[in-house]
């Protein structure tokens, strides 16, 4: 079964450094997210991308996030100087359609010190 | 102010013991309820989607229902392998939002043996 997956696993980094975060979506979907979960709270939507552009943001994805479909096939999450608060499990997340479900990857555990 | 609300926050169960999950909400313009378990640890795992009051759909041991202002999780004779955190997530369609999930803070389920 197609299934969305996600590396490192695990990130660690300094603050103020750029991280990346990879995520290679199921082959026939279209539509791709990131959300972030914090230890203990609510999963959290980020950013959604459709058609090589950014169809929608939360007010959490400010300027120093930004995201790129680089091929056909990775779907990538940059911060450009992370910070404490940054650390969270990120998920990447693709669909069909706008309307339907989406699917998750594991998740990178970004740790920011 | 919440717009999707898990409840209970926290369940146990003896293995066997049928129960409900509520996710009540309080959106207009609602384009799609979803129930996602998450284990620890790893990223949601789809599981339903609704889309207008009165469907149902069943998988296993799990029935999910949707009415105007909620939803319920049937667990129908639970094992201990169902012991998970279970989120429930909305989609509208309003001000320029159309694809973010906005999710609940999920329901602690565990099943003893």
């Amino acid at each position: 079964e197609p299934e969305v997956t996600q590396t490192p696993s695990h990130q660690v980094t300094q603050m103020g450094q750029e991280v990346i975060l990879r995520c290679v979506p199921i082959s026939n979907h279209l539509y791709f997210y990131w959300y972030r979960q914090i230890l203990g709270q609510k999963v959290e939507f980020l950013v959604s991308f459709y058609n090589n552009e950014i169809s929608e943001k939360s007010e959490i994805f400010d300027d120093q996030f930004s995201v790129e479909r680089p091929d056909g096939s990775n779907f990538t999450l940059k911060i450009r100087s992370t910070k404490l608060e940054d650390s969270a499990m990120y998920f990447c997340a693709s669909g069909t359609g706008p309307t339907y479900e989406q699917y998750f990857g594991p998740g990178t555990r970004l740790t920011v010190t | 102010e919440d717009q999707v609300t898990q409840s209970p926050e926290a369940l146990r169960l003896q293995e066997g013991e049928s129960s409900s999950l509520n996710c009540s909400y309080t959106v207009s313009g609602l384009r799609g309820l979803f129930w996602y378990r998450q284990d620890p640890g790893k990223g949601p795992e789809f599981l339903f989607t609704l889309y207008s009051a009165g469907e149902e759909k069943e998988k296993e041991r799990l029935k999910a229902t949707l009415t105007k202002k909620e939803s319920f999780l049937h667990i129908t004779a639970p094992k201990p392998e169902d012991s998970a955190t279970y989120l429930c997530a909305v989609r509208i369609s309003s001000g320029g939002s159309n694809y973010k999930l906005t999710f609940g803070k999920g329901t602690l389920l565990t099943v003893n043996p």
